[in-house]
This record gives structure tokens, C-alpha cells and sequence, in this order.
């Protein structure tokens, strides 16, 4: 299957600190790309869609200006966490598609925030 | 997108089939049947979809009832290293769609 990466793949932080997590698609152009959350034992929750070049769309709930995302390119999206807080502290996990093709997610950054 | 209800764990021999149901009774005619499986602290991993016939692929088997309303993937010969979260999700497949995750399955492969 197609490969996705994330970096970094752990980040401890101060609180109010900004932190931001990289996320490439390496062997497909990433059309949309989503980032997703997980808290222990809890299934993912997805956060915001994005699709190359235009703004993403954020779920219910999700605030827009505390979690800032990026689709430059088809092979790269950021997803930056502006002033962190222990709140935030989850598993970050982004996923990408070519298409209408099937979804490969990244292995997860652990963001812990101090 | 159609929602779907899985049992919340399972237990399984190592070396015997692996069976994880899904019910999806409201799925619509243009929704496609995925399945992921989440090993812990891991991001989800692609293991299968299918429309309405059977799929196979080097890693399991996915057999859809003929209304469509479950459908059952099949590990043949399940590893300790299958011990995962496993998720059915139902999905159309257009642009833009997304992927909404339940629950899941728990499956512990036991030796």
C-alpha cells in the first residue's frame, strides 16, 4: 500500500508553546488529507479535512485557530497546535488519499504538553 | 455515511480463522465497505474493502452478505501479530469523502 510519514513522531512541549507536526504522502499525490485525534482508548476523531491548496474544513467542535493546518503541496501537510496546553496532549495521526482511492494513515506523532 | 455496529472484542487462537463481523443494515447502494485494523499505538492500518462481492488480498477476506447489510472479514490463519482494533467503516467513495471511525473490534490472538 501507498506510504505515509509523520514528524515528529513524539513531542513533549511547555505549555503555551506552539508545536507543529509534519505530515507526506511519499509515493502518491495527496489530493485530501485529514488529520485525526486519539485519546486513550478512544477511537480516532477526525479534525479537519484538507484538500491541496484551499482551506481545510473542520469538524464540529474543532477550533480552527488553535489547530492551524497547511496543504501546500500534494505531498505535504502541517497541522501546528498554537499555544499547547495539557488538554491537547493526544495522539496526532494524519491520513491521505489520491482521489477518490483508498485512505493510508501515518504512524502518529505523541504530543505531550508539559 | 451508513453506521455500522461491530461486537467490542474477540478472542481467537493463534493459527485458526479469524472471523469479525460487521452489521451495516442502512448502508445505500454507493457505499463501499472498509476495513482498518489499529495495532496500539500505531496509526490504522488498510487491510481491505468491497462493494458487494467477495474481496481477497494477501492479508484477509471479505465476504459481503447478498443484502449487503453485514459483512464479515476473515483472518485465515491469525498471528499474535494480529492483535489489533479493528474497524468496518462504510464510506462512499467521492472526492472529498471522509473516513468516520466507531469503536471497533478488539481482537486478542491468544497462543
Amino acid at each position: 500500500g501507498a506510504v505515509v510519514s509523520q514528524h515528529p513522531s513524539r513531542v513533549i512541549c511547555k505549555s503555551g508553546t506552539s508545536v507543529k507536526i509534519e505530515c507526506r504522502s511519499l509515493d502518491f499525490q495527496a489530493t485530501t488529507m485529514f488529520w485525526y485525534r486519539q485519546f486513550p482508548k478512544q477511537s480516532l476523531m477526525l479534525m479537519a479535512t484538507s484538500n491541496e491548496g484551499s482551506k481545510a474544513t473542520y469538524e464540529q467542535g474543532v477550533e480552527k485557530d488553535k489547530f492551524l493546518i497547511n496543504h501546500a503541496s500534494l505531498t505535504l501537510s502541517t497541522l501546528t497546535v498554537t499555544s499547547a496546553h495539557p488538554e491537547d496532549s493526544s495522539f496526532y495521526i494524519c491520513s491521505a488519499r489520491e482521489g477518490e482511492k483508498t485512505q493510508y494513515f501515518g504512524p502518529g506523532t505523541r504530543l505531550l504538553v508539559l | 455515511d451508513a453506521k455500522t455496529t461491530q461486537p467490542p472484542s474477540m478472542d481467537c487462537a493463534e493459527g485458526r480463522a479469524a472471523n469479525l463481523p460487521c452489521n451495516h443494515s442502512t448502508i445505500s447502494g454507493n457505499e463501499y465497505v472498509y476495513w482498518y485494523r489499529q495495532i496500539h499505538s500505531q496509526g490504522p492500518q488498510y487491510i481491505i474493502h468491497g462493494l458487494k462481492n467477495n474481496e481477497t488480498n494477501e492479508m484477509a477476506s471479505l465476504i459481503i452478505t447478498e443484502d449487503r447489510k453485514s459483512s464479515t472479514l476473515i483472518l485465515p490463519h491469525a498471528t499474535l501479530r494480529d492483535t489489533a482494533v479493528y474497524y468496518c467503516i462504510v464510506r462512499v467513495v467521492e472526492y472529498g469523502n471522509k473516513l468516520v471511525f466507531g469503536a471497533g473490534t478488539i481482537l486478542r490472538v491468544k497462543s
